[in-house]
């Protein structure tokens, strides 16, 4: 039963254009949703995180969008570079309790 | 920040050999600490929460006598594949958790483990 999921394996994207992730989840009950970034070999890094009460949330060319209604979440990325090329992973947490993940996407930066 | 350290990065073993994973909070108390194992090309699945002090909590369809965890410390978790075989080979990462603060969950480096 995969509550988190990603549908999309991998994403293209030219280098200063924006690059857009998306993530959907069944569970109502999760309350916090989390954009990590993971290269091969290494474990995750944080990048950007949003509480179910907020619908946005920016830090610098990262921004977070929650539609609720729509039980979706997407990261954009602007403009993208070379350096954010990696696997990135969403999450979502209920009452702070395990992160549950879905199965990433490998987003490629083009020069 | 909070820093994860997880040693060792790579191990190669043999079948029916066990290995130890390390999994150490270094700037901070863990009070709860999560093991993922991840398989090429999918996601970090949670094979087990730990608490200092008490007994791990393993998710569904993981063999808590084959995946042994210790967290005997707020700083140390330990990972111990038993009897290894080649299908436990894969990358295995730890996350440590300050406490109930969304975010506040930072992960390890990762191991690798082919067993041979």
């Amino acid at each position: 039963d995969q509550q988190v999921k990603q549908n999309s394996p991998s994403l293209s994207v030219q280098e200063g254009r924006i690059s857009i992730l998306n993530c959907d989840y069944t569970n109502s009950m999760f309350d916090y949703f989390l954009w990590y970034k993971k290269y091969p070999a290494e474990g995750p890094t944080f990048l950007i995180s949003i509480s179910s009460i907020k619908d946005k949330n920016e830090d610098g060319r990262f921004t977070v969008f929650l539609n609720k209604s729509a039980k979706h979440l997407s990261l954009h990325i602007v403009p993208s570079q070379p350096g954010d090329s990696a696997v990135y992973f969403c999450a979502a947490l209920q009452r702070a309790q395990k992160l549950v993940f879905g199965q990433g996407t490998r987003l490629t930066i083009n020069p | 920040g909070a820093v994860v350290s997880q040693h060792p990065s790579r191990v190669i073993c043999k079948s029916g050999t066990s290995v130890k994973i390390e999994c150490r909070s270094l700037d901070f108390q863990a009070t709860t600490m999560f093991w993922y194992r991840q398989f090429p090309k999918q996601s970090l699945m949670l094979m087990a929460t730990s608490n200092e002090g008490s007994k791990a909590t393993y998710e569904q369809g993981v063999e808590k006598d084959k995946f042994l965890i210790n967290h005997a410390s707020l700083t140390l978790s330990t990972l111990t594949v038993t009897s290894a075989h080649p299908e436990d080979s894969s990358f295995y990462i730890c996350s440590a958790s300050e406490g109930a603060r969304s975010g506040g969950y930072t992960f390890g480096s990762g191991t690798r483990l082919t067993v041979v």
